[in-house]
């Protein structure tokens, strides 16, 4: 059973287009987070979601939008796509803000073109 | 803010030993972790440890945290070429209240020699 999963695995996509890219959590989590990683790998953080609260890193433009209509899901939710948002988008979850584990799925990679 | 910093690449024969080091600045982390990324994959938990730990041993891999200097190493005993990916030191932020979150290193690219 997928612990964290995500949909869809790839998108390619036109620059100026609009898309989502879903999570889901089957662990019974009350934290999820979005996580970026840019083509020299390296891992940033975009936001945490616990119960409801939404902890936006400031980096992140408002082109970016999560949604989470249950506790099980956090969507990320791009506008205006641009070629610099060409990435791997990490979902991940944690029994709650704090805890020693976080899970991750498995990566959304998008390609703006 | 918080920086995680560790080297880009390692090279080992199969067979030894690899040490992945890492250093990181917050000295109020609670959690410092070791995630495993394969080509093409994604990011995989292969340990972590309690800041109130100096080491932790699971089968091959061994963690050392020296919390005074804020170093972090990861010891994989006989290499494999399956050890061969990425390998991510973290460190937890934030607990309580408000924020919270990993702060990921750059990465080393442990290379395997035959």
């Amino acid at each position: 059973d997928t612990a964290v999963s995500q949909t869809p695995k790839y998108l390619v996509t036109q620059m100026g287009n609009d898309k989502s890219i879903k999570c889901e959590q089957n662990l019974g989590h009350d934290t999820m987070y979005w996580y970026k990683q840019d083509s020299k790998k390296f891992l940033k953080i975009m936001f945490s979601y616990n119960n409801k609260e939404l902890i936006i890193n400031e980096t992140v433009p408002n082109r970016f939008s999560p949604k989470s209509p249950d506790k099980a899901h956090l969507n990320l939710h791009i506008n205006s796509l641009e070629l610099g948002d060409s990435a791997v988008y990490f979902c991940a979850s944690s029994p709650r803000r704090g805890s020693e584990t976080q899970y991750f799925g498995p990566g959304t990679r998008l390609l703006v073109l | 803010g918080e920086d995680v910093e560790q080297s880009l690449f390692l090279s080992v024969r199969e067979g030894d030993s690899s040490v992945i080091n890492c250093t990181y600045t917050d000295s109020s982390s609670t959690y410092l972790y070791w995630y495993k990324q394969e080509p093409g994959a994604g990011l995989q938990l292969l340990t972590y440890i309690f800041s109130n730990m100096d080491m932790k041993q699971d089968q091959r891999l061994t963690v050392l945290l020296n919390k005074k200097d804020k170093h972090l190493s990861l010891r994989i005993a006989d290499t494999q070429t399956g050890d061969s990916a990425i390998y991510f030191c973290a460190e937890r932020w934030g607990s309580g209240g408000g924020a919270d979150g990993l702060t990921f290193g750059k990465g080393t690219h442990l290379i395997i020699q035959p």
